[in-house]
């Protein structure tokens, strides 16, 4: 079955490192994106790419990094400037450059937690 | 910049009767799209039902039904014979046309009560 596969489910970080959630698909989805989920706010912008090697901040970019090296693939590194990391991340794909067809398929999302 | 507010942070409705959950937003554009999305406690969002702008009649989609009032700004979620399974956060979500992200809300929590 096609889908998104987002690894690992729960993930703890120490202070100071550098943690890489893995999100890949095999819908052969042209854009991607990754969101990040607070009690409260919903679900928020970090980065999307709607093509290989191509990446674009969204709304809360500060502290995150990404990669688009392969269209399957969209790993999302959160780095020791996020000062907040503690979160529910989403990882999203879209048919289409925008998502507004058919909306955005969802992965199961990645629990991260600073201990 | 756009905004999407869910005004109603939590939700209860007895099994077989309807829910309306409320969605109001702003913007400056007249070309749009709108969507519900679902989180079940497995976390996984799914997409319940999505409605053009320009389109005038409202999207159904089975039990799920929406009311579109453009000049209002609202796009309420209608569940109708409410089952044990809808219990779940709701997210209404705005696209712009020719955009290239989907801005959500806060979220709804519904619970279907036996």
């Amino acid at each position: 079955d096609g889908g998104i596969t987002q690894s690992p489910k729960y993930l703890f970080r120490k202070e100071g490192q550098n943690v890489t959630l893995s999100c890949e698909q095999n819908l052969n989805h042209d854009a991607m994106y990754w969101y990040r989920q607070d009690p409260g706010q919903g679900l928020r912008l970090i980065y999307y790419s709607q093509i290989v090697n191509d990446f674009q901040k969204g709304d809360i970019a500060e502290g995150y990094s990404v990669s688009r090296e392969k269209k399957e693939s969209f790993p999302l590194t959160v780095t020791s400037a996020q000062k907040n990391p503690t979160a529910f991340y989403l990882c999203a794909s879209s048919i289409d450059w925008t998502g507004a067809f058919y909306g955005y398929t969802f992965g199961s999302g990645t629990r991260l937690t600073v201990v | 910049a756009q905004t999407v507010t869910q005004s109603q942070p939590e939700m209860s409705v007895q099994e077989a009767e309807t829910v309306t959950l409320s969605c109001t937003y702003d913007t400056s554009e007249s070309n749009y799209y709108l969507f519900w999305y679902k989180q079940p406690p497995s976390r996984q969002m799914i997409l319940v039902i999505r409605q053009e702008a320009y389109k005038q009649q409202n999207a159904t989609e089975n039990r799920f039904s929406v009311n579109f009032q453009k000049a209002a700004k609202s796009f309420s979620l209608k569940i109708s014979d409410s089952q044990l399974g809808d219990t779940a956060m709701y997210f209404c979500a705005f696209m712009k046309q020719g955009g290239n992200k989907l801005v959500f809300g806060a979220g709804t929590i519904l619970r279907v009560k036996s």
